[in-house]
């Protein structure tokens, strides 16, 4: 098991709704990243967070935004939410001077959100 | 675009076999490669990982193979055990500025260990 944590473990909610999931990462890493895994596919990138900073973005509308704290523990915030954001929401961390360091990633167990 | 596949979705296999996942990338910019293993219900887990200035690298049972004229990588099993029965993600990383941190996951390999 990694240092990684992610609540709630399960979600449920419906269209138009916002969510906010939850990760700590594991001791000593400063970088977060966030992924979105639709049942059979790969993980997606969402984003990464470095040093309370929004850097690198996938291809993910605005309405998917995050927090990273002093403590480096993160947010993923999903408003209006619709059916195709139903996913396992993943959460990784790593550790690394800058966030071009190649280390790595740990992965939480995931979040896994239903919209309705 | 970007994109990073696997030849096979399934691959069944006897145990005490050596196990072989093909993976395909489509990047020539990329220089970070790793492996990833996910059982049912959890978060993928770091298996072995290559840079491109390597073409193999070894660790415990598993040996990863890149080859970066054809842009394939590979992860062998040695004496594969049921407790390898999972899906198996390549993932690839090109390390521009805004992209550290971004992986680019394949669709995902189910191994089956057969008793």
């Amino acid at each position: 098991e990694t240092g990684v944590t992610q609540s709630p473990t399960h979600l449920i909610k419906t269209r138009g709704q916002q969510v906010t999931l939850r990760c700590s990462s594991q001791s000593g890493h400063n970088t977060v990243s966030w992924y979105q895994q639709a049942l059979g596919q790969g993980p997606q990138f969402i984003f990464q967070y470095y040093r309370e900073e929004e850097n690198g973005r996938g291809n993910f509308p605005p309405r998917f935004s995050g927090l990273q704290f002093p403590n480096y523990s993160s947010e993923l915030n999903v408003n209006a939410l619709e059916l195709d954001d139903s996913a396992l929401y993943l959460c990784a961390s790593r550790s690394g001077a800058t966030p071009a360091s190649y280390n790595e990633q740990f992965f939480g167990p995931g979040t896994r959100l239903t919209v309705l | 675009g970007e994109s990073v596949g696997l030849h096979l979705p399934t691959l069944s296999v006897q145990e005490g076999d050596n196990s072989i996942i093909n993976c395909a990338y489509s990047n020539s910019a990329s220089d970070y490669f790793i492996w990833y293993k996910q059982e049912s219900g959890k978060g993928p887990q770091f298996i072995i990982d290559i840079r491109s200035n390597m073409d193999k690298r070894q660790g415990q049972r598993v040996t990863v193979l890149l080859n970066k004229t054809v842009k394939h990588l590979s992860l062998q099993i040695a004496a594969t055990q049921p407790g390898d029965s999972a899906v198996y993600f390549c993932a690839e990383n090109n390390g521009r500025p805004g992209n550290t941190g971004k992986l680019i996951f394949g669709q995902g390999t189910t191994l089956q260990v057969k008793p």
